[in-house]
C-alpha cells in the first residue's frame, strides 16, 4: 500500500519570503500522480499543483512550484513571495495512475505567514 | 456553477446517537467520494460511488457507517451509533466520469462532526 509522509506539522515564513514544504511517499508503482492541496480556514480543499510521475519537468503554477525527485520519492512544494492568503493547511497526496481518484494523503503541514 | 455542497457544516451529537451527513456533488458528476480526517491525522479515503453504485468501500471503518447514493445524485453517510472516535471532518468530493486519468477532483468544505 502507498503511504505519504509530511514530516513538518507546522511551518512559518515571513511575508514575501520563500518557504518549502516537504513530502515523501512510498510506492511500488511507476506511474502515478502527486498533488498538493491547500485547506484554508474555510475548510474548502483547493488543488494547488499536480505532478504526473512520468513527466521529468517539475510542475509550476505561478508562485507555487514543486521539486519532484522520483528516485528519492520526494515531492516538496516551494511557495515564493509568500502572501498572507497562503496561510493554510497543506496536504500532499498520491494517486495511482490508473483507476479511480482514490487519494492517499499525508498528515498535513500548517503554514503560518508572518506579516 | 455550484460546487460540492455538504451539510450540515457542523454537527455535535452524543455518543450512541445517529447522525446523517449529506453531500451534493457538482451536477453531472458521476464519481462521488467520501473522505475523513480524524483527530488531526491524515485524511483517509472511505468510499467511492460511480452513479448509485459503490465502486470501492474498502475505507469504511466498520458497519456503523452506511453510505447511500440513491438515484446517483446526492449521497448520505449515516453513522449509527456514533462513537467518540468518529469525531472529525468528513469530506465529500466529486468528478465527472470522463475516463481520463487526469480528471480534477472537486472537494466540499466538509462536515465537522463532534461526538461527545
Amino acid at each position: 500500500a502507498q503511504t505519504v509522509t509530511q514530516s513538518q506539522p507546522e511551518m512559518s515564513v515571513q511575508e514575501a519570503e520563500t518557504v518549502t514544504l516537504s513530502c515523501t511517499y512510498d510506492t511500488s508503482e511507476s506511474d502515478y500522480y502527486l498533488f498538493w492541496y491547500k485547506q484554508p480556514p474555510s475548510r474548502q480543499m483547493i488543488l494547488v499543483i499536480r505532478q504526473e510521475a512520468y513527466k521529468q519537468q517539475n510542475a509550476t503554477e505561478n508562485r507555487f512550484s514543486v521539486n519532484f525527485q522520483k528516485a528519492a520519492k520526494s515531492f516538496s512544494l516551494k511557495i515564493s513571495d509568500s502572501q498572507l492568503g497562503d496561510a493554510a493547511m497543506y496536504f500532499c497526496a498520491y494517486r495511482s495512475f490508473q483507476g479511480a481518484q482514490k487519494l492517499v494523503f499525508g498528515q498535513g503541514t500548517r503554514l503560518t505567514i508572518n506579516p | 456553477e455550484a460546487g460540492v455542497t455538504q451539510f450540515p457544516s457542523h454537527s455535535v451529537i452524543e455518543k450512541g446517537q445517529t447522525v446523517t451527513l449529506r453531500c451534493d456533488p457538482i451536477s453531472g458528476h458521476d464519481n462521488l467520494y467520501w473522505y475523513r480526517r480524524v483527530m488531526g491525522k491524515e485524511i483517509k479515503f472511505l468510499l467511492h460511488f460511480v452513479k448509485e453504485s459503490k465502486q470501492d468501500e474498502s475505507g469504511m471503518p466498520n458497519n456503523r457507517f452506511l453510505a447511500e447514493r440513491t438515484g446517483g445524485t446526492y449521497s448520505t453517510l449515516k453513522v449509527q451509533p456514533a462513537e467518540l472516535e468518529d469525531s472529525g471532518v468528513y469530506f465529500c468530493a466529486s468528478s465527472p466520469l470522463s475516463g481520463t486519468p487526469n480528471e480534477k477532483l472537486f472537494f466540499g468544505s466538509g462536515t465537522q462532526l463532534s461526538v461527545l
